[in-house]
């Protein structure tokens, strides 16, 4: 069966620190991911999605950014934190197209930026 | 741009109540939708998918339908339980995913 997992679960850090949320797949090949941020009182925000190693979209403009290293490893980045950072950050993954197929979340990040 | 509503933002009821979650989407044209629940600082599970040719999917004691014409879906649970507690979101696909803000449910036993 599929599993995914992120890590930290939970993370505080200064404002102008940098970040680094892992998030990796297993039992599943050439999954598509996807990193999602739920600001306090708000929905599921689209940050980026990656189709395949090395390939990366972003829907919104900010200050994070994303790889796709290795085929089922997903990471988001900061080279400096903002205060407007902090949320709850969720990966997901899904086989095949967005348009067609179930995504299945991870347990989420929660960061707190001081 | 495709929004998505949820309403109401926060519903309690007594244990064994059926209830329904309200979703709307501006948007019709959608490949899916997708219901989840989430748990209070955890990740989403998912419920039930709804594919844009079908009205309904049933899974247990959740019943979601889709009229997408009018840019609508509900979520029905029966006979609501204190476990059922917990935000319930929408999330509409036409090419990519958008949420609602979600329904906080508490079922009260």
């Amino acid at each position: 069966s599929q599993t995914i997992h992120q890590w930290p679960a939970t993370l505080v850090q200064p404002v102008g620190s940098p970040l680094s949320l892992e998030c990796t797949v297993e039992g599943t090949s050439n999954p598509n991911l996807y990193w999602y941020r739920q600001a306090a009182g708000r929905g599921l925000q689209l940050l980026f999605y990656s189709v395949g190693i090395g390939q990366i979209s972003s829907e919104v403009p900010q200050n994070l950014s994303a790889s796709r290293p290795q085929d089922r490893q997903f990471i988001l980045s900061s080279k400096k934190l903002l205060l407007s950072d902090s949320g709850f950050y969720l990966c997901a993954w899904s086989k095949g197209l967005v348009s067609s197929n179930i995504q299945y979340f991870g347990a989420g990040t929660r960061l707190s930026v001081l | 741009k495709q929004e998505v509503t949820q309403i109401p933002a926060a519903l309690s009821v007594p244990e064994g109540e059926n209830l329904v979650l309200n979703c709307s989407f501006t948007d019709s044209a959608i490949y899916n939708l997708q219901w989840f629940r989430q748990d209070p600082g955890k990740g989403l599970t998912s419920l039930l998918l709804i594919q844009s040719s079908q009205r309904e999917q049933t899974s247990g004691r959740l019943n979601a339908s889709l009229d997408k014409s009018s840019g609508r879906s509900t979520l029905y649970i029966a006979a609501s339980q204190p476990g059922d507690s917990a935000t319930y979101l929408c999330a509409v696909n036409n090419n990519d995913m958008r949420f609602g803000a979600g329904t906080r449910l508490t079922v009260k036993p």
